[in-house]
């Protein structure tokens, strides 16, 4: 069984550029969350997405977007990028929403680093 | 806000020395606490999810426990391998549902 695939797992981009990240869950996930990792602040929650609309939006600035397709397979974007974008981002997914029990499973992660 | 506090930060360990790692959380509405582990550049693997107060879970070397304000990560005889970042993260209806982790035990277990 596939794991949480993310793509693309490298890049680097310059100031005030833009980017996009891909996420593909697990077959049969319907949610899709995601993480930003830095040394300084640890793991935190960017936003969660079920059923094509997001449900749960941690505290970043609008810069930080995303949506979800039919098929589950979700995308992030952060526009203007500035250096303190640069981190792990981590997409995680699960069958449900808001349901307990629900194992929540994260891919390898897309490495940014804004120069 | 949740507060998810691990400790310690590092831990150096002798193959074959047995520890624990903390995970403290002050929480409302708890749904489930999870450990999970995370090796250098890569995404944090799932270990377990534990419930309520009381609940025990075990694979290989790893036993999760969990009370009502804490949870503990036994390892048992370390290997080198077992050498990792391990996080714990809560999960609760009052933040729907989200993980909210802590900034994880780094694990390094010398042969």
């Amino acid at each position: 069984k596939a794991g949480v695939t993310q793509t693309p797992r490298y890049l680097i981009k310059t100031r005030g550029q833009q980017v996009t990240l891909s996420c593909s869950p697990i077959s049969g996930h319907r949610s899709v969350s995601w993480y930003q990792q830095t040394p300084g602040q640890g793991l935190q929650f960017l936003f969660e997405y079920f059923s094509e609309t997001q449900r749960n939006k941690g505290n970043f600035p609008g810069r930080f977007s995303g949506r979800q397709f039919s098929n589950s397979r979700s995308e992030m974007n952060v526009s203007t990028l500035e250096l303190g974008d640069s981190a792990l981002y981590l997409c995680a997914s699960s069958l449900g929403y808001r349901v307990s029990g629900n194992t929540i499973y994260f891919g390898e992660g897309s490495w940014l680093t804004v120069v | 806000e949740d507060q998810v506090t691990q400790s310690p930060e590092a831990l150096r360990l002798q193959e074959g020395e047995s520890s624990s790692l903390n995970c403290s959380y002050t929480v409302s509405g708890l749904r489930g606490l999870f450990w999970y582990r995370q090796d250098p550049g890569k995404g944090p693997e799932f270990l377990f999810t534990l419930y309520s107060a009381g609940e025990e879970k075990e694979k290989e070397r790893l036993k999760a426990t969990l009370t009502k304000k804490e949870s503990f990560l036994h390892i048992t005889a370390p290997k080198p391998e077992d050498s990792a970042t391990y996080l714990c993260a809560v999960q609760a209806t009052v933040n729907d549902y989200k993980l909210s982790f802590g900034a994880g035990t780094t694990v390094t277990v010398r042969a």
